[in-house]
């Protein structure tokens, strides 16, 4: 069975903090995605690579970055946390427009 | 650019009732069109899609038909239960590489009482 796995599945941190969010996939995918989920916003892209040491930015990268040294595993990164990056964060991965997604690390920014 | 619009939910429904979920979408060329479902508490899981105009795609009893005349992609069944609950997302690929690379729509939330 095909599997999307993220670290965490909840996570309280402090603002300024640096934040890492792993996501590994076992399905040697070559691109794979960040996307947050707001409500009423639905999911919006944040990074995504097509294969390792490449990243491109999506639809709103502001305030994170990534790293994908490995084909399996690609990692979110808030440099600095803010309140307004409070989100459900879903990683995935593609086959053929397929999207495979893990289950979501719920963020909160205190 | 591309976007995807849904209907605003949440939608409520008896069993058996009938659902419809609008989409409709803008974009250049022709997109792939996607039905993502979420259920309580996992990640999103592909439900269907069509690649092409007049296309119908299925899975599960779920049925959505790619109509470029209204620019739309409506998601149906006939007779829900109650295990169809969940939030269910449209979508579109953003590009035409194929990559996975797609828009969503913002959502609509069903829940279907006994």
């Amino acid at each position: 069975d095909v599997k999307v796995t993220q670290s965490s599945r909840y996570l309280v941190k402090r603002t300024g903090e640096k934040v890492f969010l792993e996501c590994v996939q076992d399905m040697d995918h070559e691109n794979m995605f960040w996307y947050r989920q707001d409500p009423g916003l639905g999911l919006r892209l944040i990074y995504f690579s097509y294969d390792v040491k490449m990243k491109e930015k999506g639809d709103i990268p502001e305030g994170y970055s990534v790293s994908r040294e490995k084909k399996e595993r690609f990692s979110l990164i808030l440099e600095s946390a803010s309140t307004n990056q409070t989100s459900m964060y879903l990683c995935a991965s593609s086959s053929n427009e397929k999207l495979f997604f893990g289950s979501g690390t719920q963020l909160s920014v205190l | 650019g591309n976007s995807v619009t849904q209907m605003e939910g949440p939608v409520t429904l008896s069993e058996e009732a009938f659902l419809t979920i609008n989409c409709t979408y803008t974009a250049t060329g022709y997109p792939s069109l996607f039905w993502y479902v979420q259920y309580p508490g996992e990640g999103l899981q592909l439900l269907l899609k069509a690649t092409k105009a007049d296309d119908k795609g299925s899975n599960k009893g779920f049925e959505a038909t790619y109509r470029k005349e209204t620019t739309s992609f409506h998601l149906e069944k006939g007779s829900v239960q109650v295990s169809d609950s969940a939030v269910y997302f449209c979508a579109l690929n953003q590009d035409s590489s194929n990559t996975g690379k797609l828009i969503f729509g913002q959502g609509t939330t069903l829940q279907v009482k006994p």
